[in-house]
């Protein structure tokens, strides 16, 4: 059965630092994955796209791999600020219409 | 981007009634989505809605218990019918502008249901 896999666990991290976050999924072939920020009672947030012949994106403060071998991708938030605290959901485009399937996201808390 | 409402944000529903939630957005687009988030779970998709056709319902969802209505290109409507306490849960519409061009999905700031 196809699983997209990220850490349950929070992860916390200290102002400043590097945040890496993973999602591992089995059983896909998506043409791309896309990362989304997800704040306390609202919406998720559109962060980063990343095609399946590229092997990396980057904006800002933020980056993205994207293995189609090892079936996974890398979020980095560098020089992390307590404002990057949030929940950040990977989601693997399943079809060409675009529907989206989610992982189970990862808490980022980032103390001063 | 894309603007996105919904209403109600929130409710409380005795069990056996029905809720129609609204989604209303600022420009027209051809692919809406319905997802539901249960508490401390991720978005799970419910049904594609495009207008002039049938919504296309995920394994899981039949019609009616989820109807959905698409009247026009920035309008759509989820039904939770003859509602239990399994149905609490944030219902959260989202549309893709311009497939082809751009795959980012716009999410509305979701509906919060309890269910007594």
């Amino acid at each position: 059965s196809q699983k997209i896999e990220q850490n349950s666990e929070a992860l916390n991290i200290q102002e400043g630092k590097t945040a890496t976050l993973t999602c591992n999924y089995t059983n896909y072939s998506p043409a791309y994955l896309q990362w989304y920020r997800q704040d306390p009672g609202r919406g998720p947030v559109f962060l980063l796209l990343i095609r399946e012949n590229e092997k990396e994106k980057r904006k800002e403060r933020l980056k993205v791999t994207f293995d189609t071998t090892l079936k996974q991708s890398l979020f980095h938030i560098t020089a992390s600020q307590p404002a990057d605290s949030a929940t950040y959901l990977c989601a693997l485009v399943t079809d060409s219409w675009g529907k989206l399937q989610f992982g189970s996201g990862t808490q980022v808390v980032v103390t001063p | 981007s894309a603007v996105i409402s919904q209403k109600p944000s929130r409710d409380i529903c005795q069990r056996g009634t029905s809720l129609t939630i609204q989604c209303q957005v600022d420009s027209q687009v051809t692919m809406m989505f319905w997802y539901r988030q249960q508490p401390g779970q991720s978005l799970t998709l419910i049904a594609t809605a495009n207008q002039g056709s049938e919504a296309t319902y995920e394994s899981g969802f039949v019609i009616d218990k989820f109807p959905i209505s698409r009247p026009n290109l920035t309008f759509s409507t989820l039904t939770v019918s003859n509602m239990s306490p399994e149905d609490s849960s944030i219902y959260l519409c989202s549309v893709e502008l311009d497939r082809g061009r751009s795959e980012t999905q716009y999410f509305g700031p979701g509906t919060r249901l309890l269910v007594l």
